[in-house]
Formats: structure tokens, C-alpha cells, sequence
């Protein structure tokens, strides 16, 4: 299987900030990575696919990048809606395994 | 509207069954693959089953593999998730979700609300 691991766990940061997050893929996935967006009590959503195509409707301060088994996700600056916990997915192969989440607090 | 509503979830003894289902509206159903991801309390996401928008391939994680059948009605725009032999570790919240890509390379679009699984004695 292929593993997903999201650097760092945790994140402060305040309104406003840039930020970014990290995902590594124990193996080459090509570009076949989403991330996806979850607040608190809601399921969650798709934020960007084939590691940097911005799904429709998601605000441009997202943006995505890398290829092969490192990855990047960025948030421009910071808005309070922005205040969610973030996830990598590979679907390269199954299983379709998630990183473990980033948790992005207000500071 | 673009939807899904999952269906069925609630308290299980360990070693019982139970069915979900995923009411989806809004789109061609019968077109797309579609998902059952789960998510234990406090806990990550864990991808669970597929099967392909034809209903001919399914996919299962090693951790529900032989236990649990993903299958579809597109007569009724419905998904569906038997779950057998249950166990305290599947204790979580099930979400169905919508699967967009390339043939295999799926990643989910459209998420539903989820139903939430207890097992416990």
C-alpha cells in the first residue's frame, strides 16, 4: 500500500498568513493527488485534484504543486473560513489512502 | 440539487450486520464510480470500498475485505454498503461520496452528510 504522510500534524497561524502544507508519498504517485477540506461536524471537501487543479468553486488563495511523492499545498493568506483540518489523498492505486490530516488553528 | 443522503447507520452488537445506503440525486448517477469512506471518532479518514460507475468492478480495503459488499441500484440512484461481522473497530462515521477521474484514478467530488456506525455491546 501506498503510504501518505502530512508534515506538520498541527499549525498556528493567524488571518491573513501564508501556509503551507506538506504531503509525502512512500511512493511515485505521479500527480494523482487531492486534497480535501474538513471543518468541524462536516463531511469534507475537494479542494484541489491532479495535485494542482483547483476544483470549481474553490477560492484561488489555494494552490497546490509537486509531483512524483512530494507535495505542497498553500494558503495565500489566511481567511477565518480557512480554519479546518487538511487532507491528502492518493488515487494513483488502491487502496486510496489519506495522509493522516493537518490541523490548521487560529493563533 | 446535487446530493447524497446516507441511510442505515446506528448500534450493532460485535459480530452483527447492518446496510447502509446512499440516496444520490442531482446527477447521473450511473455515470460515475462511487466511494464509501469512513472516519472513527477524533480520527483521519480511512477509504473503505468503490465500485465502478457499470457496478462490474468493486474494490475493498484489507480491512473490511471479505466482511463488507459495496454494490448499486441506478434504477434507484442508490448505493449500498453490507456490512458483516462487525467489529468494534469499525465503530465510525460512514460517508458515501461521488468518484470523478480517469478509469481507476478516482478522487471524490461530492460527499453526503454521513450515518454514523456503533458497534458495541
Amino acid at each position: 500500500d501506498i503510504q501518505m504522510t502530512q508534515s506538520p500534524s498541527s499549525l498556528s497561524a493567524s488571518v491573513g498568513d501564508r501556509v503551507t502544507v506538506t504531503c509525502r508519498a512512500s511512493q511515485s504517485i505521479s500527480s494523482w493527488l487531492a486534497w480535501y477540506q474538513q471543518t468541524p461536524g462536516k463531511a469534507p471537501k475537494l479542494l484541489m485534484y491532479e495535485a494542482s487543479t483547483l476544483e470549481s468553486g474553490v477560492p484561488s488563495r489555494f494552490s497546490g504543486s509537486g509531483s512524483g511523492t512530494e507535495f505542497t499545498l498553500t494558503i495565500s493568506s489566511l481567511q477565518p473560513d480557512d480554519f479546518a483540518t487538511y487532507y491528502c489523498q492518493q488515487y494513483k492505486t488502491n487502496p486510496y489512502t489519506f495522509g493522516q490530516g493537518t490541523k490548521l488553528e487560529i493563533k | 440539487e446535487v446530493q447524497l443522503l446516507e441511510s442505515g447507520g446506528g448500534l450493532v452488537q460485535p459480530g452483527g450486520s447492518l446496510r447502509l445506503s446512499c440516496a444520490a440525486s442531482g446527477f447521473p448517477f450511473s455515470t460515475y464510480a462511487m466511494t464509501w469512506v469512513r472516519q472513527a471518532p477524533g480520527k483521519g479518514l480511512e477509504w473503505v470500498s468503490i465500485i465502478s460507475g457499470s457496478g462490474t468492478s468493486t474494490y475493498y480495503a484489507d480491512s473490511v475485505k471479505g466482511r463488507f459488499t459495496i454494490s448499486r441500484d441506478t434504477s434507484k440512484n442508490t448505493l449500498y454498503l453490507q456490512m458483516s461481522s462487525l467489529r468494534a473497530e469499525d465503530t465510525a462515521l460512514y460517508y458515501c461520496a461521488k468518484s470523478s477521474g480517469n478509469y481507476f484514478h478516482w478522487y471524490f467530488d461530492l460527499w453526503g452528510r454521513g450515518t454514523l456506525v456503533t458497534v458495541s455491546s
